[in-house]
């Protein structure tokens, strides 16, 4: 069974400081997608990274894949307090199109 | 709009009734997923269709929950006798699917479950 992993689990930050949120998942997957979910509010699609090696920017985001690894990064450049919010990573279930979410990395910018 | 709408927002119920929540996904959008999920974690995966057909259904879950897609266009999650257990937020998401190409989930708001 697939089990996908974040770390941390919470992020308290400062304002205008760099991050990198972590996640790792079990066995063999080429699909890892990043959502973003604010309180009371649904998932909003992120990333979408497809290969090893793959890597997608957008504004302060960054997101990166290792399969080899079974990893993938989301680095925040500069926060600013517009990035508080929940970010899930989802991994692809051996090309099933059943993605397994991790359990979230709740982050708070603090100004 | 033409986002993922799911009905009720709401929903209170005692323990043992039955439920039903509906959701009508982004037109022409081919797959559609259902999701539970409870305070503080992500959303667990409960079943998916592409077009009628359900391909996938998770183990966890009972046979007390049913799904239905019957004309590939909205979708009805039926949970029967509830218990305390079944309190979540039951999201779901579709999207448009060719083969092993990418796909972008868009997600509804959801429905949220209480059960007294």
């Amino acid at each position: 069974e697939l089990k996908v992993e974040q770390n941390p689990l919470f992020l308290s930050m400062q304002e205008g400081k760099n991050y990198t949120i972590y996640c790792n998942y079990s066995t063999t997957s080429d699909r890892l997608y990043w959502y973003r979910q604010d309180p009371g509010k649904s998932l909003e699609s992120l990333f979408v990274l497809l290969s090893n090696g793959a890597v997608k920017q957008e504004g302060r985001l960054m997101a990166s894949l290792d399969t080899k690894a079974r990893l993938s990064t989301l680095h925040i450049t500069a926060a600013v307090h517009d990035l508080s919010a929940t970010y899930f990573c989802a991994v692809d279930y051996s090309g099933t199109y059943k993605y397994i979410f991790g359990t979230g990395t709740r982050l708070k910018v603090l100004a | 709009d033409t986002g993922v709408s799911q009905d009720p927002r709401h929903k209170i119920t005692k323990r043992g009734q039955n439920v039903t929540f509906r959701c009508d996904p982004i037109s022409e959008h081919n797959r559609l997923y259902w999701y539970r999920q409870t305070l503080g974690q992500g959303p667990e995966f409960l079943t998916y269709f592409q077009n009628e057909a359900q391909l996938e259904k998770s183990r966890l879950l009972s046979d007390r929950f049913s799904a239905e897609r019957p004309k590939g266009s909205f979708s009805t999650l039926e949970i029967q006798r509830t218990e305390q257990g079944d309190s979540a937020m039951y999201l779901c998401a579709s999207s448009l699917a060719w083969g092993h190409k990418a796909e972008k989930l868009f997600f509804g708001s959801g429905t949220q479950l209480s059960v007294l």
